[in-house]
């Protein structure tokens, strides 16, 4: 079936960019997604990306996408104490179908 | 625009009871899907309802079972709950049409449930 892996951890200093990774399987997936979540609360889109871009930048954010390798990266410029949170990727095929991986937790460093 | 609501956010039950939870989509969209969110499983999803009826199902006993309204407020119920029941249940709604480009999940702020 379908999978999303993510590494589980990522520290960094702020003021540093975070980079956090996410492998997808399903070779019909349209778009690719990052959610964020801080402690209790659901999940927040952050951004996408369409499966026939390769990249997308918003702000401090900034999606890769290698679909022949089946990889999607975020990148945070800047990262500050606020980003501290769960980040979760997530991919959708044709049908209604979201797939999510693990979350990466973040954790900023002052 | 109000986001997606869920009530109750929080709730302590003992073995054995049973939990009804309930989601408010934001206005217009017509799909509910229904997250169960543990530390050791991660984001599992349970069930999606589109216009009253039941799209998808994901991999969950039949004590876990749902039910959307015509106004696409939906409920979920778990009944004889055990203490891996503990956990966030998220709702996030959508449009719900198929192949009408992102469609972009809005998730609620989830209803925390413990079993004691």
């Amino acid at each position: 079936g379908e999978d999303v892996e993510q590494s589980l951890f990522l520290s960094v200093r702020e003021g540093d960019s975070s980079v956090i990774n996410c492998t997808y399987t399903d070779s019909s997936s349209t778009y690719l997604y990052w959610y964020k979540q801080e402690p209790g609360a659901g999940l927040q889109l952050l951004t996408y990306i369409f499966s026939n871009m390769d990249m997308k930048q918003d702000q401090r954010l900034t999606v890769l996408l290698n679909k022949k390798d089946k990889h999607l990266s975020l990148r945070i410029a800047d990262t500050q104490t606020g980003d501290s949170a769960i980040y979760f990727c997530a991919e959708k095929d044709y049908g209604q179908n979201f797939v999510f991986g693990p979350g990466t937790r973040l954790s900023v460093l002052p | 625009k109000a986001g997606v609501t869920q009530t109750p956010r929080y709730l302590i039950k003992t073995r054995g009871q049973q939990v009804t939870l309930s989601c408010s989509p934001i206005s217009g969209h017509r799909s509910v899907s229904w997250y169960q969110q543990t530390p050791g499983q991660g984001l599992q999803f349970l069930f999606e309802y589109f216009s009253e009826t039941q799209r998808n199902k994901g991999n969950f006993p039949g004590r876990f079972s749902g039910r959307q309204f015509s106004n696409s407020r939906s409920e979920m119920n778990v009944s004889t709950l055990e203490l891996g029941d503990s956990a966030l249940y998220l709702c996030a709604s959508t449009t719900g049409q198929v192949l009408s480009g992102a469609n972009v999940l809005t998730f609620g702020a989830g209803s925390r449930l413990t079993v004691l």
